[in-house]
């Protein structure tokens, strides 16, 4: 079975610049989450899809981050402006009864 | 609220040992699971084992088992015949039923000797 696709898999980026990432769910997943985790610590949800409904958006910095999931398939976050503490790397999942994680991307903000 | 605690940072076990990596969670629901998570060099998460609060009996996956005690909230992980492939971040998550939300703990570095 195909896994959790993202891309790009590595993004370096200057302060106040853009940068988006895509990830590509399992097939049939109606679930898929972006998770933030910065170095040393555990993922922290920043949102969460249930087909292309929001479910959880309560921890995304929505002033700078945005996210979409059209068609209740694919899905890209965004974010713009980045800042340094947006150096982390960024987890996509997505779940039926069990949850599958992408390989992630790995943001640095110079 | 729900949390999950992992007190030990980081761990190390030889080579065919058994080690225990504990996990505490604090929810007053009765309707939740538990998982731990491996999350190898390569920054893959993997799922290793799954509890269902209801279930009296705890889980086991090859050389991997639990030991859920729910009136103590507890959810300790312990690795049987530790092989270098082991060597990984692990992660203990709760996922309460109904709320599609997972909270992660901080995690413990487990790292595997030759």
């Amino acid at each position: 079975e195909a896994g959790v696709a993202q891309s790009p898999r590595y993004k370096i980026i200057e302060k106040r610049q853009s940068v988006a990432f895509w990830c590509n769910p399992i097939s049939g997943h109606a679930t898929l989450y972006w998770y933030q985790q910065i170095l040393g610590q555990g993922p922290k949800l920043l949102i969460q899809f249930q087909n292309n409904g929001v479910v959880d958006d309560s921890q995304l910095p929505k002033d700078r981050f945005s996210a979409e999931r059209l068609k209740g398939v694919d899905s890209t976050l965004k974010i713009q402006p980045a800042k340094l503490e947006d150096s982390a790397v960024y987890l996509c999942a997505s779940s039926l009864e069990r949850k599958y994680f992408g390989p992630g991307t790995r943001l640095t903000v110079t | 609220a729900q949390t999950v605690t992992q007190s030990q940072p980081e761990m190390s076990v030889q080579e065919a040992e058994t080690v225990t990596l504990s996990c505490t969670y604090d929810t007053s629901e009765n309707n939740y699971y538990l998982f731990w998570y491996k999350q190898p060099p390569s920054r893959q998460m993997i799922l290793v084992i799954r509890q269902e609060a209801y279930k009296q009996q705890n889980a086991t996956e090859n050389r991997f088992s639990v030991n859920f005690q729910k009136a103590a909230k507890s959810f300790s992980l312990k690795i049987s015949d530790s092989q270098l492939g082991d060597t990984a971040m692990y992660f203990c998550a709760f996922f309460l039923v109904g709320t599609y939300k997972y909270i992660f703990g901080t995690g413990t570095r487990l790292k595997v000797l030759a």
